[in-house]
């Protein structure tokens, strides 16, 4: 079974400045797609950014940037020039089919 | 364009009752999958349908769970006999058509609001 795993409960930053976070997943699968989702206290997932397990190359989109190392089982996600608006829950999800499987979670503060 | 909307977006039952949750996909939208988001958990899958049939419902938890998506369209999600460990947020997703594997060709998750339920 497909396993993901987000060792850090609780991350804080201030305004402008960088956070990393991180995740890890166990799977036997040779092609997937990886993904960070933010949930703000609305409740609905939004998708912050994906990466497809074949390339090579880290995603990126705006302020928000991947490390993903396949050897390693490990898909990161760096956010720059926090802002107050980040200050959500970040779940790391992994696909290979049609259903998600998701990690357990790290609630980001952003404090002015 | 309207997204995923769920209703209620709040329900609060007693232990034993029937509940019915609601999810209007995104307009044509073929695949809708529901997940269950327990306390300071991610969310786990539960049940997918392509079009009306349940293309995959592995993660039902026991027979007291039971969705429908009659007309390709809407779906209900059906608990019997509730128990305090059925409360959790109840989310739905949709996405224009089956999210499996294809290369460099996802077909994302659209995600609604969620149910919260409360069983006392």
């Amino acid at each position: 079974a497909q396993t993901v795993t987000q060792s850090q409960p609780e991350m804080s930053v201030q305004e402008a400045e960088t956070v990393t976070l991180s995740c890890t997943y166990d799977t036997s699968e040779s092609n997937y797609y990886l993904f960070w989702y933010k949930q703000p206290p609305s409740r609905q997932m939004i998708l912050v950014i994906r990466q497809e397990a074949y390339k090579q190359q880290n995603a990126t989109e705006n302020r928000f940037s991947v490390n993903f190392q396949k050897a390693a089982k490990s898909f990161s996600l760096k956010i720059s020039d926090s802002q107050l608006g980040d200050t959500a829950m970040y779940f790391c999800a992994w696909a290979a089919g049609n259903k998600l499987t998701f990690g357990g979670g790290t609630r980001v503060l952003v404090k002015p | 364009g309207a997204g995923v909307s769920q209703t209620p977006s709040n329900k609060v039952t007693e232990k034993g009752k029937y509940v019915e949750l609601r999810c209007d996909p995104i307009s044509g939208h073929t695949a809708l999958y529901w997940y269950r988001q327990s306390l300071g958990q991610g969310p786990e899958f539960l049940i997918y349908f392509q079009g009306t049939g349940a293309a995959d419902d592995s993660g039902l938890p026991n027979d007291r769970f039971f969705a429908v998506r009659p007309e390709g369209s809407v779906s209900t999600l059906k608990i019997q006999r509730t128990e305090r460990g059925d409360s959790a947020v109840y989310l739905c997703a949709s996405s224009p058509r089956a999210s499996g594997y294809i290369l460099g060709a996802y077909n994302e998750q659209f995600f609604g609001p969620g149910t919260r339920l409360t069983v006392l």
